[in-house]
């Protein structure tokens, strides 16, 4: 799988905007971006995914840059809740890959009261 | 609908023991995968399990094998316990199909292992 690069760490206050960064130049045409989340002491939790347009849900947004070598995933109103490790991945559209998922570091995201 | 379960959630071990840790998806799903995480080394892939067949493998010694039942619930099996082996095991099951990229998975709260 391609390789990300994201910020180790971030800080955001309550109720602001988060704009998390993910670096992905290495990345082929079939490839999907991933956002996953874990929250202390729980497993990961999908956030969003997309291709090559920007992709909206409940809990986020994806904003895909136009040559898709990078993206950033949007928290619209950051709360107490969304402190948590971020991983961005990229995953193989093609038959072989199957559901696996290579994480890297993450951001640990710090949101401030 | 109830999300991924494992059993048991904690687990002390001795060196030299085996241990078997138990999934069961979301019904409906047929793929299940294993991850170990650890401080040291993050979230790593161990396998995938889809339909009874093992379909992805990471990069772990043969002591870590896993298996699938008929009904999807799989269970991850690690033979002569080392110290090193202490880590959240977590696994996740998605309802893919073959194609793999478009498809989220749903991750259990996973079963902390610990080796003395």
């Amino acid at each position: 799988d391609a390789k990300t690069t994201q910020p180790n760490s971030m800080e955001s206050n309550e109720e602001e905007p988060v704009h998390l960064p993910c670096n992905h130049s290495t990345i082929s045409g079939t490839d999907y971006i991933h956002w996953y989340r874990q929250l202390p002491s729980q497993g990961p939790e999908y956030v969003i995914h997309g291709l090559t347009s920007n992709v909206n849900n409940r809990m986020a947004s994806l904003a895909i840059a136009e040559d898709r070598k990078s993206s950033t995933l949007i928290l619209h109103r950051a709360t107490l809740r969304d402190a948590a490790v971020y991983y961005c991945i990229l995953r193989d559209s093609g038959e072989t890959s199957g559901s696996r998922l290579t994480f890297g570091e993450g951001t640990q995201l710090t949101v401030n009261p | 609908k109830a999300g991924v379960t494992q059993t048991p959630r904690y687990l002390i071990k001795t060196r030299g023991q085996q241990v078997t840790l138990s999934c069961s998806p979301i019904s409906g799903h047929r793929s299940v995968s294993w991850y170990q995480q650890t401080p040291g080394q993050g979230l790593q892939f161990l396998f995938e399990y889809f339909s009874e067949t093992q379909r992805n493998k990471g990069n772990f010694p043969g002591r870590f094998s896993g298996r699938q039942f008929s009904n999807s619930r799989s269970e991850m099996n690690v033979s002569t316990l080392e110290l090193g082996d202490s880590a959240l095991y977590l696994c996740a099951s998605s309802s893919i199909s073959l194609a793999g990229g478009r498809n989220e998975q749903f991750f259990g709260p996973g079963t902390r292992l610990t080796v003395l």
